[in-house]
């Protein structure tokens, strides 16, 4: 299984809404990542977690907050988003914390915040 | 400043013919050099990764080069075909900064039959 599997692939939230991104992957990777992807740009670097604990925070704004329940699983906690929040947002997983190998990319969650 | 350069940022090709895609970055240190393939609205696919030791990467239809003393890379569609349509982003991991990766903007290329 080399999968990256992502949750919901859609999501229109309002800007009072409270929402989850869910991510989950099975490969015994101990790395695991949020990306932000706005149209024709590419990928940028939110979160991410090694051996489940928080290990980098690119500034991004208290409105997202990220979650690492176990090795497996990474969510994504929106509240009082704002219109330019809308992106696709990527989970990615990879073998080794130190990012050397091979990163795995989910399908994204679209967000349009409204 | 780390910056990774693609060129051309689109290209329109025919069904059946060749394309090369060009990567510069001033990434330094170097440790790893990824193409990855997107699909439109989808998360991106690994193509090839190459370390400073290797000149030359095939993934079937996909021929990567690096050349690390310019700081060049390239991709290389043999035969397109239509599902070959998507962004292709180049993307360099330095070990410094605590293993950061720095992505390009990408290529959009799309096949016509």
């Amino acid at each position: 299984d080399t999968e990256v599997t992502q949750t919901p692939k859609h999501l229109v939230m309002g800007m009072t809404n409270k929402k989850s991104l869910k991510c989950e992957q099975h490969m015994g990777h101990r790395a695991m990542y949020w990306y932000k992807q706005k149209a024709k740009k590419p990928p940028e670097l939110m979160f991410v977690y090694s051996y489940e604990k928080l290990s980098i925070n690119e500034s991004v704004p208290s409105r997202f907050s990220p979650e690492c329940p176990n090795s497996s699983l990474l969510n994504l906690h929106l509240h009082a988003l704002q219109p330019e929040d809308s992106a696709l947002y990527l989970c990615a997983s990879s073998q080794d914390p130190r990012n050397t190998g091979e990163l795995f990319f989910g399908e994204g969650s679209r967000l349009t915040v409204l | 400043k780390n910056q990774v350069e693609q060129s051309p940022q689109s290209l329109i090709i025919l069904e059946g013919k060749n394309c090369t895609l060009q990567c510069n970055y001033t990434v330094s240190p170097f440790s790893n050099l990824r193409w990855y393939k997107q699909d439109t609205g989808r998360g991106p696919v690994s193509l090839t990764i190459m370390t400073f030791s290797e000149n030359t990467k095939s993934n079937g239809r996909y021929t990567a080069t690096l050349d690390a003393d310019t700081k060049q890379s390239s991709l290389h569609i043999t035969a397109s075909q239509l599902s070959d349509s998507a962004s292709y982003i180049c993307v360099v991991l330095s070990k410094a900064a605590g293993n950061k990766l720095t992505f390009g903007g990408g290529t959009r290329v799309l096949v016509k039959p």
